[in-house]
């Protein structure tokens, strides 16, 4: 267990409709990442947030949109779906500390699956 | 910018052989770098990690070595389980950057 946790683990919808996907990161870590695991496109990420701030972006659509609250738990939202969206979308955290090391632990993933 | 090449998969291995997964990378200044094993059906767990040149990471009974001269990181086992049938991905991160993977390696052991 690295102490990540998402929720939901499975999500069924439709195209065109918009989710959300939670995270609530290890005690004491600062950053949340998000990334998109899909069979054609392998790991993705998709955007961190550090204490509340968008620190990085990577391949984000832009009907996706994310943020971190004061509790430092993130939310992953998606909109207007598509089947391409269907994927395997994990959370990871790290304390992202000068001098401490970068590692990230991941969560368990939500299976997104778009019908 | 940084990248991360892993060999392409599956490796499939009988219960005991020796196990290599090579991993190269391309980054912009000192990266540190890991391994990170996905079982069926859960998230990635760290495996193992270097921060410099030289350094060896172990973890399980895996190692892998950073070696700067040859931007390699190639993962081994001297002796694979069934239980370690999974998918095994190379990552590095440089600086202030996230972390970069490569494709991911499936393995795959047979009793």
């Amino acid at each position: 267990d690295s102490g990540v946790t998402q929720t939901p683990k499975h999500l069924i919808t439709a195209t065109g409709q918009r989710v959300t996907l939670r995270c609530s990161p290890r005690s004491g870590d600062l950053s949340v990442y998000w990334y998109q695991q899909s069979l054609d496109q392998g790991l993705q990420f998709l955007i961190q947030y550090y204490n509340g701030e968008e620190r990085a972006k990577g391949n984000i659509l832009e009907r996706f949109s994310a943020q971190q609250f004061p509790d430092l738990h993130s939310e992953l939202n998606l909109s207007s779906l598509e089947l391409g969206d269907s994927a395997l979308y994990f959370c990871a955290s790290s304390v992202d500390r000068p001098g401490t090391g970068h590692e990230q632990f991941f969560g368990p993933g939500t299976r997104l699956t778009v019908l | 910018g940084n990248s991360v090449t892993q060999m392409e998969g599956p490796v499939t291995l009988s219960e005991e052989a020796f196990l290599t997964i090579n991993c190269t990378y391309t980054a912009t200044g000192y990266p540190s770098l890991f391994w990170y094993v996905q079982y069926p059906g859960e998230g990635l767990q760290l495996l193992l990690k270097a921060t410099k040149a030289d350094d060896k990471g172990s973890n399980k009974g895996f190692e892998a070595t950073y070696r700067k001269e040859t931007t390699s990181f190639h993962l081994e086992k001297g002796s694979v389980q069934v239980s370690d049938s999974a998918v095994y991905f190379c990552a590095l991160i440089s600086g202030y950057s996230t972390l970069t993977f490569g494709k991911g390696t499936m393995l795959l052991v047979s009793p």
